[in-house]
């Protein structure tokens, strides 16, 4: 499977600011996706990363709150916007490969 | 909407204890139905199941899917401490809708 790394591991932001959080991908990979964990809950899908064009999100989440970019095959980027403390949450990357999906190592953000 | 259900949401045992775990799903386009598990941020993937009746075995830990009755259950034999986990499930479903949607999750706590 392909090995994925995410940055930063962690991060504690003020609110009103943004962070991007980076995925890359030791292969060329066609599916990318990006999750969010908060508190206590399981994985809920944001968006799918859609290589050299826009990503499609999933109902209640919109591209100027989590604008994310895929330059290539091998490179995503998620940026969460003007945070609150309700982005508190484990953000992931995963890809999937025939009819399974792998996980990077998350993000753990805290919103202050 | 594609809905995964799992039982129980937690569980305590002791060590050497079986443990059944279970998940029943509705979704449309069924592809693959997956386990993971998730001690920290990154689930890591455990089973791939698309066929009924065959049992994907990987030491004590072993997995079947049902089609017709749309369940999955996860096995764990002689459990150890560093079973403490949580154990998801999640069905992908395919078509043009191509999306992995998860269970709540079941909390497995193993005590010496």
């Amino acid at each position: 499977s392909a090995v994925i790394s995410q940055k930063p591991s962690r991060d504690i932001c003020q609110r009103g600011t943004s962070l991007t959080i980076q995925c890359q991908v030791d292969s060329q990979v066609t599916m990318m996706f990006w999750y969010r964990q908060q508190p206590g809950q399981s994985l809920t899908l944001i968006a799918t990363a859609n290589q050299g064009s826009e990503a499609t999100y999933e109902s209640g989440f919109v591209i100027d709150k989590f604008p994310i970019s895929r330059p290539n095959l091998t490179f995503s980027t998620l940026t969460v916007s003007n945070m609150s403390p309700e982005d508190s949450s484990i953000y992931l990357c995963s890809v999937g490969e025939r009819d399974t999906q792998y996980f990077g190592p998350g993000t753990r953000l805290t919103v202050l | 909407e594609d809905k995964v259900v799992q039982s129980p949401l937690s569980l305590v045992v002791h060590e050497g204890d079986t443990v059944t775990l279970n998940c029943s799903y509705e979704v449309t386009n069924f592809r693959s139905l997956l386990w993971y598990k998730q001690e920290k941020k990154a689930p890591t993937f455990l089973f791939m199941l698309t066929s009924s009746g065959i049992e994907k075995k990987s030491g004590r830990l072993s997995s079947i899917l049902d089609k017709k009755e749309l369940f999955s259950i996860l096995n764990i034999t002689a459990t150890q401490t560093g079973d403490s986990a949580v154990y998801l499930c999640a069905v992908l479903s395919g078509g043009s809708n191509y999306k992995l949607t998860f269970g709540k999750g079941t909390l497995l706590t193993v005590n010496p």
